[in-house]
């Protein structure tokens, strides 16, 4: 079935910094999903990609549809701690049926003071 | 904005009873709500799709006898989980759709801790 890797698996940087993360996928997928997940809580939309080689903000983050199709990336620029959490990468499940996802193996983000 | 709730937030059951949570969107019908496992430190991982007025459809690996699930409504979506065992134990998530791949909302999700 279609994996999506992301990396780094976690990471602890200090505020203020900028954070890169990615996915990479076995296939090609034609939309890639951006959620953040809070401690004990459901994930929440960041940004949605429609188009290989589209690069989209929302705020301090910026991703991008990778050209080839199997790969995205996100940005965050000058960290807050409030910018803790998990991170998840995903795309549609390749059945037929538009709307399924299948998530990333999901980037644990850190922040320290 | 969308908003999906989930009913219990947390809930601690004894092994062999049988734990129903709720799944409703507030302020929007849902033809289609998902139903996502995640174990710590994992993904989610989808369980089944929960279509008003039909059947569920469930994920490879996933028993329909033992997460039963009901959309009674276009608001409303319950998963049944039966006989549960300690390997149940889980994060439950619920997502309710609205038509596109980027128009899933999720739920706050349910914690599940069977004794």
């Amino acid at each position: 079935g279609q994996q999506l890797n992301q990396s780094p698996q976690s990471m602890f940087i200090q505020e203020g910094e900028d954070v890169s993360m990615n996915c990479t996928s076995s296939s090609i997928f034609n939309t890639w999903l951006w959620y953040k997940q809070d401690p004990g809580e459901g994930p929440v939309l960041l940004i949605a990609l429609y188009k290989a080689g589209e690069l989209t903000s929302n705020g301090r983050l910026t991703a991008q549809f990778g050209i080839t199709r199997k790969d995205s990336f996100l940005n965050i620029s000058a960290s807050i701690p409030s910018d803790v959490g998990i991170y998840f990468c995903a795309g549609p499940i390749n059945t037929g049926t538009a709307s399924k996802l299948t998530f990333g193996t999901g980037t644990r983000l850190q922040v320290t003071l | 904005g969308a908003v999906v709730s989930q009913h219990p937030s947390r809930v601690i059951c004894k092994s062999g009873t049988s734990v129903k949570i709720e799944c409703r969107s507030l302020d929007f019908q849902a033809t289609t709500m998902f139903w996502y496992r995640q174990f710590p430190k994992q993904s989610l991982m989808l369980m089944a799709t929960s279509n008003e007025g039909s059947k569920a459809t469930y994920e490879q690996g996933v028993e329909k006898d033992k997460f039963l699930i009901n959309h009674a409504s276009l608001t409303l979506s319950t998963l049944t989980v039966t006989s549960a065992h300690p390997e149940d134990s889980s994060f439950y998530i619920c997502s309710a759709g609205k038509g596109s791949l980027a128009g899933q909302f999720f739920g706050p999700g349910t914690r599940l801790t069977v004794l």
